[in-house]
């Protein structure tokens, strides 16, 4: 079965560090991954996504990620952490199937230390 | 672009009494709409997949004449609670996709606070 695991649950980085946030999936072919980011009482915001190509992604806010098949891993990056980034951060597989669901993880809750 | 918009984003009212919940993508057409509920500090619970024009496919375990989904347009969705409850109260997040294809991100609304009294 399609799965999805953020093995952090909860992070904290000072300002200015760099950050890392891991990812896991659990898929039989190609996945359709992707980064969203949750601010408290807010909707999901697209941070990057995968489909196929080079496998360093770039995306908004100068995060990235990078998807390695060997790992099954498509794990967040930021080299300087800014205070904004304090949030909650889902990785999503797109299900198997014409469907367009998302798998997502359980989240990992980000806090920045000044 | 891919803007959402949910509203009411916060809404209280007494048990017993049905909500309606709208999202709507603003500056494209959403052939595929999502509703999901999420509880504090966990994850996304997907609740239904709305297609423009057709029934909602509820997941397992969703009272589907509890909450009544309605596509009927290709920028609109509703999300109406019937006879809410206090376990009903919850963070109800919509999202859209403007393709059938499996690899387009979905967009999503920035949620509505619903508490039952």
């Amino acid at each position: 079965a399609q799965s999805v695991t953020q093995p952090d649950i909860h992070i904290t980085v000072s300002e200015g560090a760099s950050l890392e946030l891991r990812c896991n999936y659990s898929y039989g072919a190609t996945p359709y991954l992707f980064w969203y980011v949750q601010s408290p009482g807010q909707g999901l915001q697209l941070l990057l996504k995968y489909f196929s190509g080079d496998t360093l992604v770039q995306g908004i806010k100068g995060f990235e990620a990078e998807f390695k098949r060997s790992q099954s891993s498509f794990n967040l990056r930021k080299p300087s952490v800014h205070w904004s980034d304090a949030a909650e951060y889902f990785c999503a597989v797109g299900a198997s199937g014409n469907t367009g669901k998302l798998i997502f993880g359980q989240g990992t809750t980000l806090q920045v230390k000044p | 672009g891919a803007v959402v918009s949910q509203h009411p984003s916060w809404v209280i009212c007494k048990s017993g009494t049905s909500v309606k919940i709208e999202c709507r993508s603003l500056d494209f057409q959403a052939t595929t709409m999502f509703w999901y509920r999420q509880f504090p500090k966990q994850s996304l619970m997907l609740m239904a997949t709305s297609n423009e024009g057709s029934k909602a496919t509820y997941e397992q375990g969703v009272e589907k004449d509890k909450f009544l989904i309605n596509h009927a347009s290709l920028t609109l969705s509703t999300l109406t609670v019937t006879s809410a409850h206090p376990e009903d109260s919850s963070f109800y997040i919509c999202s859209a996709r403007s393709h059938a294809n499996s690899n387009q991100p979905q967009h999503f609304g920035d949620g509505t606070r619903l508490s039952i009294l």
